[in-house]
């Protein structure tokens, strides 16, 4: 099956930092998306990219379909942006069961 | 307001109890999904559904069972609790007519189960 490696697996930003998370996969996929994990386990939805460029406030993120990556970009970071970061994909086989990466761990401190 | 419930947020239970996890959504959604998380770990697929009486066995293997008789509801029953059941279980949904496009996917709060 398809494998989804993020990295980094952990991150510490200082508030106000900016920063990138990375998502490969193994495979050609026709959904991916990032999700937020909050301390309560909530799962946010960030972005719907299985390919291009979208933005929303201090949050970006790039999928390069044809490289099999995703990157998520984190800007003027908050306290609030704390927590787990998931990719998650679905490919052409199994476009709704959505296969999760590991997570990267954000801890921004004030 | 579209939205996706489940109940309870946290149920702490003895071995050997049945158990009902339910979800709900008000999003419009066809397609049904339970994931499985443990503690600091990635989500796995545990069930889904893509319509009413329609549900499939995920990528995770799972003692419990689910039932998808209205479009709206989809529960997760366990007969007998055991202590490696103690995880976080997800509930999602997907799929037009509702909030999304027909791919993205939307989850609930989550049930934090403990079995004792």
């Amino acid at each position: 099956g398809i494998q989804v490696e993020q990295s980094p697996p952990d991150l510490i930003l200082q508030e106000g930092a900016n920063s990138t998370l990375r998502c490969n996969f193994s495979d050609s996929v026709n959904n991916l998306q990032w999700f937020h994990q909050n301390p309560w386990g909530q799962l946010i939805n960030l972005f719907y990219i299985p390919s291009g460029t979208k933005q929303n406030g201090r949050l970006s993120a790039t999928t390069v379909a044809t490289e099999r990556y995703s990157l998520l970009y984190i800007s003027s970071s908050q306290t609030t942006d704390s927590g787990v970061y998931f990719c998650a994909v679905g490919w052409s086989g199994a476009t709704n069961k959505l296969i999760f990466g590991t997570g990267t761990l954000l801890a921004v401190q004030p | 307001e579209a939205d996706i419930y489940q109940t309870p947020r946290y149920l702490v239970i003895g071995t050997g109890k049945k158990i009902t996890l339910e979800c709900s959504q008000t999003m419009g959604h066809d397609k049904m999904y339970w994931y499985q998380q443990d503690p600091g770990m990635e989500l796995h697929l545990i069930h889904y559904s893509y319509g009413v009486n329609s549900t499939e066995k995920g990528d995770l293997s799972s003692e419990s069972t689910v039932s998808r008789i209205r479009t709206e509801h989809f529960p997760l029953t366990l007969e007998s609790a055991r202590p490696s059941h103690t995880s976080q279980y997800l509930c999602a949904s997907s799929g037009h007519p509702g909030t999304g496009t027909d791919n993205e996917q939307f989850f609930g709060p989550g049930t934090r189960l403990t079995v004792l």
